[in-house]
């Protein structure tokens, strides 16, 4: 069974700031998933990679299969950032579905 | 591209009654997956389906059930409802089965049992 780590839980920044999000993860996996949830909303995913660093705007995501670990940056925060984040790996087994969700991470950022 | 629709978006249901789900994936999925997530934590899985047959199952009471149709949309019912089932209830479509396919998130039911 794969156990999905994140770090930190709750993160609050100043709108501007460079944010990093860490996701560790125990089985090796050919794709991690990172989500995002803002409150009371439903999920939406914002990357799924297998190697390297994808960008979207002002995220950025890499991965490293050999750590078996993940980031989410997101550079010149803003307000509207604020949400839950969630990196989601496969489950190669068990009664849990395809994805192993981590705890999430909830983001804070102040105007 | 419609993207994966959920209805209804809210629900208030009374204790024992009875509940159904609707979710329609992204046109080209064949898989949709149920999750239930309470407030504050994580999302947890419940079902998934591919090509109308159930391909998992999580550790939920025989109260809730699904099915998909022939169009690949999917309903989720709940039997005898408890408290403790209000959440928001969110469903997933993929191409197929396996965590290394993309996945879409509906905007989720939002159901209140009182």
């Amino acid at each position: 069974k794969n156990e999905v780590e994140q770090s930190p839980q709750n993160l609050t920044a100043q709108e501007g700031e460079f944010i990093t999000i860490n996701c560790s993860y125990s089985v090796g996996i050919s794709a991690l998933h990172w989500l995002q949830q803002h409150p009371g909303g439903g999920i939406v995913s914002l990357f799924m990679l297998s190697s390297g660093k994808k960008k979207h705007g002002r995220l950025i995501a890499t991965i490293n299969i050999q750590e078996k670990h993940s980031s989410l940056h997101i550079t010149a925060s803003h307000p509207r950032d604020s949400a839950v984040y969630i990196c989601a790996a496969p489950n190669y087994g068990g009664s849990q579905g395809n994805l192993i969700f981590g705890k999430g991470t909830k983001l804070s950022v102040k105007p | 591209d419609a993207g994966v629709t959920q209805s209804p978006t809210h629900l208030i249901k009374t204790r024992g009654q009875h509940v159904t789900l609707r979710c329609s994936p992204i046109s080209g999925h064949k898989s949709v997956s149920w999750y239930q997530q309470v407030l504050g934590q994580g999302p947890q899985f419940i079902f998934q389906y591919y090509e109308k047959e159930e391909r998992g199952r999580g550790n939920f009471p025989d109260r809730f059930s699904a099915r998909q149709f022939p169009n690949y949309s999917s309903e989720l019912n709940v039997n005898a409802l408890l408290l403790g089932d209000s959440a928001l209830y969110l469903c997933a479509s993929s191409l197929a089965v396996g965590g290394d396919y993309g996945y879409t998130f509906g905007s989720g039911t939002r159901l209140t049992v009182v």
